[in-house]
């Protein structure tokens, strides 16, 4: 089945940029999300990038979209502690009746 | 508008107890999922409802899980019995449109979740 991998941890310091990795099975994903989680509450939708795109940028986040190698990053230029959390790479196609297959999160840890 | 609201935000119960949680999607949202989230199996898709009937359940568990939208604006899942492993956070997601057209209206909102806890 459909399947999404994220390393587990990244740390950073501030100021430095944070960039983490998500790599996907189903060739047909024709949306990838990226979510972010702080502790104790709900997945907030950071952004998105739709299979025809290759990059999208969002202030600090860049979105990078490699379709040949099934590869998907997030950037986050000057890492600050507040962006401490665990971000979920997801995808999803028209195919799997709008699930969305989550990755296991990786927890970014930003050092002073 | 005020997002997605969960209710309530933990619930601690015993092992065989009823627990029943609740949802109200944002407004004008046709679609309303509902996940659980386990350490040791990360985010999983239980069930989801379109127009408040349901499309996909194949996520549920087992029958002691059972899940009801009456109306556009509220939603219960409800654990009868509960077990021990039954201990996750649930949260519920709405959404305009599935996936499918490349638009930002396919995309999920979160709520905040319930952390249930079952001794």
């Amino acid at each position: 089945g459909e399947d999404v991998e994220q390393s587990l941890f990244l740390s950073v310091r501030e100021g430095d940029s944070s960039v983490i990795n998500c790599t996907y099975t189903d060739s047909s994903s024709t949306y990838l999300y990226w979510y972010k989680q702080e502790p104790g509450a709900g997945l907030q939708l950071l952004t998105y990038i739709f299979s025809n795109m290759d990059m999208k940028q969002d202030q600090r986040l860049t979105v990078l979209l490699n379709k040949k190698d099934k590869h998907l990053s997030l950037r986050i230029a000057d890492t600050q502690t507040g962006d401490s959390a665990i971000y979920f790479c997801a995808e999803t196609t028209y195919n799997q009746g709008g699930k969305l297959i989550f990755g296991q999160g990786t927890e970014l840890s930003v050092k002073p | 508008d005020a997002g997605v609201i969960q209710s309530p935000r933990h619930e601690v119960t015993e092992m065989g107890q009823e627990v029943t949680l609740r949802c109200k999607p944002i407004s004008g949202h046709d679609y309303l999922f509902w996940y659980r989230q386990t350490m040791m199996r990360g985010l999983e898709l239980l069930i989801y409802f379109n127009n408040n009937v349901p499309i996909d359940d194949s996520g549920m568990p087992e029958d002691r899980f059972s899940a009801k939208m009456p109306n556009a604006s509220f939603s219960t899942l409800k654990i009868q019995p509960s077990e021990p492993r039954d201990s996750a956070v649930y949260f519920c997601a709405s959404s305009l449109r599935l996936a499918g057209n490349q638009r930002a209206t396919d995309t999920q909102y979160f709520g905040p979740g319930t952390r249930l806890t079952v001794l």
